[in-house]
């Protein structure tokens, strides 16, 4: 089955600088990648995504880059603001099979 | 989008009892799943809830201790049987589209188990 790597599990970084989270999956029949950011007490929420047939998406201050060959992909957080501060999941979806593989997590802290 | 609710939000439970989930979407979607998140942990897929049809479960998971139904295109529960402290943790329902790529994710029902 699908396996999905996130790095790192935490980082730490200063408002208004930028942060960068990586992930790597094995299925090669995968085809959309999301990006999910999860706030104390609440569940998931959908940043994000990408699919297959583009190699970047950028919304405002996020952006994800997707490289097929070495299957990775990354999501940038640029100009970080302490409300960007949650834990962030990547996915990988494989979308005939429905059901997404997800990373196990990056825990975002953004110090004013 | 879809917006997803969730109830209970939270519970507590004692043991061998069992409770059971309830998830609404706002709108029609074509697949729903139900997830367990421990704290600091990912999300781990329990099950994919099967309109009219019995909902198929993950490795480690079994109708018995977590019966599903799914009987329209908006709506599931997930119940949680005799339950142990083991079952403590948040339970995600989610939905989506298969042809439409994006899933997206209820509050969660935070249980615990005394």
């Amino acid at each position: 089955g699908e396996n999905v790597e996130q790095h790192p599990s935490t980082l730490s970084v200063q408002e208004g600088d930028s942060a960068v989270i990586k992930c790597t999956y094995s299925d090669s029949a995968s085809n959309y990648f999301p990006w999910y950011k999860q706030e104390l007490g609440k569940g998931p929420q959908l940043i994000i995504d990408i699919r297959s047939n583009v190699g970047e998406k950028k919304d405002q201050r996020i952006a994800v880059t997707l490289n097929k060959t070495a299957k990775h992909f990354s999501l940038h957080i640029t100009e970080t603001q302490p409300e960007d501060s949650a834990v962030y999941f990547c996915a990988s979806k494989e979308t005939n099979a429905g059901k997404s593989t997800f990373g196990d997590g990056t825990t975002l802290t953004v110090k004013p | 989008s879809a917006v997803i609710s969730q109830k209970p939000s939270r519970d507590i439970c004692q043991r061998g009892t069992s409770l059971t989930i309830q998830c609404q979407v706002d709108s029609q979607v074509t697949m729903m799943f139900w997830y367990r998140q421990q704290p600091g942990q990912s999300l781990t897929l329990i099950a994919t809830a099967n309109q009219g049809s019995e909902a198929t479960y993950e490795s480690g998971f079994v109708i018995d201790k977590f019966p599903i139904s799914r009987p329209n295109l908006t709506f599931s529960t997930l119940t949680v049987s005799n339950m142990s402290p083991e079952d403590s943790s948040i339970y995600l329902c989610s939905g989506g589209g298969q042809a439409t790529y994006e899933q997206y994710f209820g509050p969660g029902t935070r249980l615990t188990v005394t």
